[in-house]
């Protein structure tokens, strides 16, 4: 099957940067999709297509692909964006086509 | 304002079956591929079924294939999974998701999800 790696935690100070890698075998041939939970809500795309927005999304949130790793980025972090993050592809090679990634939780200091 | 809204969740027994609703509104349901995903307790996301705008094709992933099926009824705006033979590793927040249009799968579309217990 196809995996998706991501670190279990980043930790950020308000106003600083944060980026989230998700690591696949050739992750840069797929589109990768970047959704954000918050505790007890459901999850928000977030980025898609690698580095699209969605309506409403904030331009602080950018999204970047190439060889083996995606990463999303959030500059000037703001406390709302405590939240874990998920990575997500489309792979057709095994039963689970639409393949999340292990999740990163973001941590505002 | 697209909305997306789960009921059916329920305390159940290993072995039992539970029906889960979706229904939706604020979108042209008819036109959109719908899927679900669910949430163990404190674990990450995990897409389970797809079923695309007329109904078929329809996908699972390998642990719920035979024991799962996603349905769904354009006239009524609402998506459906008859989960049937429960056990309990189904237990999970389920949420029902609308497929982006114009993006390579991506979910844009959730609703806040309805909570499944099997438990003996």
């Amino acid at each position: 099957s196809y995996v998706l790696t991501q670190p279990p935690s980043v930790s950020v100070a308000p106003g600083q940067t944060a980026r989230i890698t998700c690591g696949g075998d050739n992750i840069g041939s797929k589109s990768v999709h970047w959704y954000q939970q918050k505790p007890g809500q459901a999850p928000v795309l977030v980025a898609s297509d690698d580095s699209d927005r969605p309506p409403g999304i904030p331009e602080r949130f950018s999204g970047s692909n190439s060889g083996n790793t995606a990463t999303l980025t959030i500059s000037r972090v703001e406390g709302g964006d405590e939240a874990d993050y998920y990575c997500q592809v489309w792979d057709t090679s095994t039963d689970h086509l639409y393949v999340f990634g292990t999740g990163t939780k973001v941590t505002v200091l | 304002e697209v909305q997306l809204v789960e009921s059916g969740g329920g305390l159940v027994q290993p072995g039992e079956s539970l029906r889960l609703s979706c229904a939706a509104s604020g979108f042209t349901f008819r036109s959109s591929e719908m899927n679900w995903v669910r949430q163990a307790p404190g674990k990450g996301l995990e897409w389970i079924s797809y079923i695309s705008t007329r109904g078929s094709p329809k996908y699972y992933i390998d642990a719920v294939k035979g024991r799962f099926t996603i349905s769904r009824d354009n006239a009524d705006n609402s998506l459906s999974l008859q989960m049937n033979d429960l056990r309990v590793e189904d237990t999970a927040v389920y949420y029902c998701a609308r497929e982006a249009p114009g993006t390579s799968m991506a979910l844009d579309a959730w609703g806040k999800g309805t909570a499944v217990t099997v438990s003996p």
